[in-house]
């Protein structure tokens, strides 16, 4: 079966600091992966989308950036953290190409990001 | 724009007290509806997907119909251990990409 796994939990940063965060999924092939921001009393927004290695499409202008070093890792940094940049952070998994198209998304745990 | 509106925000149901969750939904061009469950401080948890209107999907308590504007989840003789943040999310056909668009979800808090 596949698993997801979005590391770490919490995490407190300064303003200023550098991020990353880390996803790695387990049990299938080429999915496709996503970074997605939970606001408290807002839906989640989609942040980033991959369909493959070094793809990346970006949603949402901002400070933030990601990468997918290999198939089933996804990366989500920022060289200088905001206020704003706090939230909860999930990573999200779907069949990729040659799969159905309207599979579901399979969501990580969630990384709680507060920067002080 | 795809629109995803769910109500109540908050529901409060006594143990074995049967309800139902409102979606209302504005998509150009619908591909699916998800039902997601998410508890405190973890990931969305994937409950059902719905395609056309008309189709139903049931797990344990739960069931999940749609219309061409609205889902329903329907939660019969709910327990505490329902309790949780339900999220609606629906997939547009447009695009390059699995678009999907959630709402801000219901909470749910089952009494004893």
């Amino acid at each position: 079966s596949q698993t997801i796994h979005q590391w770490p939990a919490t995490l407190v940063q300064p303003v200023g600091s550098p991020l990353s965060l880390e996803c790695t999924v387990e049990g299938t092939s080429n999915p496709n992966l996503y970074w997605y921001r939970q606001a408290a009393g807002r839906g989640l927004q989609l942040l980033f989308y991959s369909v493959g290695i070094g793809q990346i499409s970006s949603e949402v202008p901002q400070n933030l950036s990601a990468s997918r070093p290999q198939d089933r890792q996804f990366i989500l940094s920022s060289k200088k953290l905001l206020l704003s940049d706090s939230g909860f952070y999930l990573c999200a998994w779907s069949v990729g190409p040659g799969g159905s198209y309207n599979s579901p998304l399979h969501f990580g745990n969630g990384t709680r990001l507060t920067v002080t | 724009e795809d629109q995803v509106t769910q109500s109540p925000e908050a529901l409060r149901l006594q143990e074995g007290e049967s309800s139902s969750l409102n979606c209302s939904y504005t998509v150009s061009g619908l591909r699916g509806l998800f039902w997601y469950r998410q508890d405190p401080g973890k990931g969305p948890e994937f409950l059902f997907t719905l395609y056309s209107a008309g189709e139903e999907k049931e797990k344990e308590r739960l069931k999940a119909t749609l219309t061409k504007k609205e889902s329903f989840l329907h939660i019969t003789a709910p327990k505490p251990e329902d309790s949780a943040t339900y999220l609606c999310a629906v997939q547009a056909s447009t695009g390059g990409y699995q678009k999907v668009t959630f709402g801000t979800g219901t909470k749910l808090q089952v009494i004893p």
